[in-house]
């Protein structure tokens, strides 16, 4: 299957500065990617859906402003955690789609102490 | 609103037997079905995959089985290996439109030997 990306893979930060994690498609182009987080024993919460130069979809609950998702080219998108806070500690995951199927990045940890 | 369900949390198998692991879905408009597999501390791997016209997918030791009137999928593992140890989630899209991946809770599959 196709391979995406993640970096960092962990990241440690204090409260109140901002986070940015990229996602990256390795082997083919995506259009959309998608950005999940998921809470220990839970299963994957989609945040938002990510569109090459256009704005980014959020789903209901998620602060746009908060979590800023930037998708510059077919092959990098990028969320920026603003103003980070200790219930923003997660584990997020990005998807690339090559429609219908996603592909998942091996996902980042995000601890704000 | 649970629209993807797995009402297993947890499954044990002896190596060599079948893995049976099952989904059910509330939203008659899902017609994308797709299970993952993940390990702790990483992205979802894709699996299979199988859209709502056909009823059986197979691929190597992984059957995904779909039965549309009962809004049920399962997937087959045979036979299982210490490999297969992880949790499974399977997911639910519509193919027309944004195509978001709606995930169930997860099972975790554990194979004994």
């Amino acid at each position: 299957g196709a391979v995406v990306s993640q970096h960092p893979s962990w990241v440690i930060c204090k409260s109140g500065t901002s986070v940015k994690i990229e996602c990256r498609s390795l082997d083919f182009q995506a259009t959309t990617m998608f950005w999940y987080r998921q809470f220990p024993k839970q299963s994957l919460m989609l945040m938002a859906t990510s569109n090459e130069g256009s704005k980014a979809t959020y789903e209901q609950g998620v602060e746009k402003d908060k979590f800023l998702i930037n998708h510059a080219s077919l092959t990098l998108s990028t969320l920026t955690v603003t103003s980070a806070h200790p219930e923003d500690s997660s584990f997020y995951i990005c998807s690339g789609a090559e429609l219908p199927k996603q592909f998942f990045g091996p996902g980042t940890r995000l601890t704000v102490l | 609103d649970q629209q993807v369900k797995q009402n297993s949390p947890s499954l044990s198998v002896q190596e060599g037997r079948i893995s049976i692991l099952n989904c059910d879905y509330t939203n008659s408009m899902f017609d994308y079905f797709l299970w993952y597999k993940k390990y702790p501390a990483e992205g979802p791997t894709f699996l299979i995959s199988i859209s709502s016209i056909k009823d059986k997918n197979e691929d190597g030791r992984f059957t995904v089985f779909l039965n549309k009137s009962a809004k049920h999928l399962s997937l087959h593992i045979v036979p299982s290996q210490p490999g297969d140890s992880a949790v499974y989630f399977c997911a639910a899209s519509r193919l027309q439109g944004a195509q978001k991946l709606v995930f169930g809770q997860g099972t975790r599959l554990t194979i004994n030997p």
